[in-house]
């Protein structure tokens, strides 16, 4: 039990335009789901949290209007990155959290190149 | 804020113990993780360890921690090419039923035939 998936698994895309990424916890229910961003030979560093129903909470530095979250139902979250440039190039990892501590179970992660 | 630090590289020889240490900054983390990444992939998690152990053993994998010197070791007995992977040490610390990793940087670890 507790899996994640992450559609698309890689996304080449042009400078500009938008970038939808899907997070779905297939077998439970999740209120809160993580998204984080990982750079080439660096850790994950934590972008936001999104409870379902409400508005995502950002870390610093992280631009919310570039980078919007939707937690729409217990089982799905999205990243849009919007307006997307060659920096956004990244792998974008999600987390659902489960049971009363919020136990998370990672996605697959998501290849995003921007030419 | 959090830190948690790991040594970047390890190369071991199959059949030898790996051991990939993790330092943490955070008094208050209430359960540390190791998660493996293979590449291109996501994260898996091979153990975790409550804040008030010392000790936890599952299988090839022993996790050592010493509270007091803030220090987080996993050790991979009789190590196989399969396990030649990055490894991230992770902290966290519940509150409100919601809580956040902190990660390390990685160790990417390297079996040698």
């Amino acid at each position: 039990g507790a899996v994640v998936s992450q559609h698309p698994s890689r996304v080449i895309c042009k400078s500009g335009t938008s970038v939808k990424i899907e997070c779905r916890s297939l077998d439970f229910q999740a209120t809160t789901m993580f998204w984080y961003r990982q750079f080439p030979k660096q850790s994950l560093m934590l972008m936001a949290t999104s409870n379902e129903g409400s508005k995502a909470t950002y870390e610093q530095g992280v631009e919310k209007d570039k980078f919007l979250i939707n937690h729409a139902s217990l089982t799905l979250s999205t990243l849009t990155v919007t307006s997307a440039h060659p920096e956004d190039s990244s792998f974008y990892i999600c987390s659902a959290g489960r049971g009363p501590d919020n136990e998370q179970f990672f996605g697959p992660g998501t290849r995003l190149t921007v030419l | 804020g959090e830190d948690v630090e790991q040594s970047l590289f390890l190369s071991v020889r199959e059949g030898d113990s790996s051991v990939i240490n993790c330092t943490y900054t955070d008094s208050s983390s209430t359960y540390l993780y190791w998660y493996k990444q293979e590449p291109g992939a996501g994260l898996q998690l091979l153990t975790y360890i409550f804040s008030n152990m010392d000790m936890k053993q599952d299988q090839r994998l022993t996790v050592l921690l010493n509270k007091k010197d803030k220090h987080l070791s996993l050790r991979i007995a009789d190590t196989q090419t399969g396990d030649s992977a990055i490894y991230f040490c992770a902290e966290s610390h519940s509150g409100a039923g919601s809580y956040q990793l902190t990660f390390g940087k990685g160790t990417k670890l390297s079996v040698i035939p």
